[in-house]
């Protein structure tokens, strides 16, 4: 599995875009880029993901560079609620990996009022 | 509104009990998981299942057996739990490996042993 950086905490304002980097410089071909989210207390929260396009869907809008070695996480208008740590999880389409999700230590993001 | 529903919550157990965590989805999900999250170690992969009966090891397997004698419900075992057990557990299932869709995780229950 390809290995993640993340950093470890980031600020946003209220209202304002988050964007959330992270560094995947040895994705292979065939692994697709997942984001979570877990907010404090709970389980993790499947946000979006993608291969090579850019995907955007009611949560969050996810960019990956042309080279694949890297990708951004936009959430248009943080609120409160969007206070959590993100992780993003290269994770191998098929093969014999039975889906499995290896978790770093993700980006604490802290939305300020 | 699909679900991954975990037995307890909090739970507390004693040094040398036999614990039982259960897991219960209602998504028809081929594949289930288990995990535990510690401060400082994030989350960490105990044992997974993929089909009715069948199982394969974590990352952390060791103290830990597991259960799948239903496709919905997915039991991790403590046999003899430790206080180095006390942790955070949280289940996971989702769709077969052939196809992709996201993990959909339980609440958690936060077990202490004492």
């Amino acid at each position: 599995d390809a290995k993640t950086t993340q950093p470890p905490s980031m600020d946003c304002a209220e209202g304002r875009a988050a964007n959330l980097p992270c560094n995947h410089s040895t994705i292979s071909g065939n692994e697709y880029v997942y984001w979570y989210r877990q907010i404090h207390s709970q389980g993790p929260q499947y946000i979006i993901h993608g291969l090579k396009n850019n995907e955007t869907n009611e949560m969050a809008s996810l960019i990956i560079t042309e080279d694949r070695k890297s990708s951004t996480l936009i959430l248009p208008h943080a609120t409160l609620r969007d206070t959590a740590v993100y992780y993003c999880i290269p994770r191998d389409a098929g093969g014999t990996s039975y889906g499995k999700l290896t978790f770093g230590q993700g980006t604490i993001l802290t939305v300020h009022p | 509104d699909v679900k991954v529903t975990q037995s307890s919550r909090y739970l507390v157990k004693r040094t040398g009990e036999k614990v039982f965590l259960e897991c219960v989805q209602d998504m028809d999900h081929e594949n289930m998981f288990w995990y535990r999250q510690d401060p400082g170690l994030g989350l960490r992969l105990i044992y997974f299942s993929y089909d009715v009966k069948m199982k394969e090891k974590g990352d952390i397997p060791e103290g830990y057996s597991v259960s799948r004698e239903k496709k919905e419900r997915f039991s991790l075992i403590l046999e003899s739990a430790s206080t180095n057990q006390t942790s955070m557990y949280l289940c996971a299932s989702s769709l077969n490996r052939g196809r992709w869709y996201g993990y959909t995780f339980g609440s958690g229950t936060r077990l202490t042993v004492v």
